[in-house]
């Protein structure tokens, strides 16, 4: 089965602008989670959607926006683009079983704002 | 809310020699707890997971952790490492019960050395 897909892999930005990123989930599952991992840090929460529902938001400005499509897809999309916007963002996938849930994480989209 | 300490940022370890990564969490309620690798330039991959059950679980390449409540550990140990083995691990907790956020450690590199 394919894993988590993730585009672009890679994409350079200026300040200012702004940036979609997108995230297909393992087939099946219908939470999708983003993640913002900082070079040299540990991923941190953005966002998380069930069933097109956002179910959580972490401490992120309200330049950061996402939204899940009926397929279940996602995507994260970043206003005004700041220098510290620069990061590897993970897109995750879970499936809920009986109240336990596993974020499988795709290969992420690398941002580099200029 | 949760948190994740990873104590050691770099543990350089000689190749078939044991090592173990540690991993202390805080949390007022039950919690699931993970081990992320992430290799270089790459997303990342489930390494292996405590949601309930034996509070020792292993992964299908030689690592297992330990789940101690009453040390609120999740260390991670290998008794011989590879070459291969080379990167980074993240220690991760979410709340139980499905459709919470994971808080990241900061990570630990492990290199391992001819």
């Amino acid at each position: 089965d394919a894993g988590v897909t993730q585009s672009p892999t890679h994409l350079i930005k200026t300040r200012g602008q702004h940036v979609t990123l997108r995230c297909s989930p393992i087939s099946g599952h219908k939470s999708v989670s983003w993640y913002q991992q900082v070079l040299g840090q540990g991923p941190q929460f953005i966002f998380q959607y069930y069933e097109k529902e956002e179910r959580g938001r972490g401490n992120f400005p309200d330049r950061f926006s996402a939204r899940q499509f009926p397929n279940y897809s996602s995507e994260l999309n970043v206003n005004a683009l700041l220098l510290g916007d620069s990061a590897l963002y993970l897109c995750a996938s879970s499936l809920w079983d009986q109240g336990k849930e596993t974020q499988y994480f795709g290969p992420g989209t690398r941002l580099l704002v200029l | 809310a949760q948190s994740v300490t990873q104590l050691d940022s770099q543990v350089p370890v000689f190749e078939e020699a044991p090592v173990e990564l540690r991993c202390n969490y805080s949390s007022s309620v039950s919690v699931y707890l993970f081990w992320y690798v992430q290799y270089p330039n790459q997303g990342l991959q489930l390494l292996l997971k405590y949601l309930s059950g034996s509070t020792l679980v292993e992964s299908i390449n030689g690592f297992e952790a330990e789940f101690n409540k009453s040390q609120t550990s999740f260390h991670l140990r290998k008794p011989s490492v590879h070459i291969s083995d080379t990167a980074e691990y993240f220690c991760a907790v979410s709340a139980a019960g499905g459709g919470n956020k994971l808080t990241f450690g900061t990570g630990t590199q492990l290199k391992v050395e001819l």
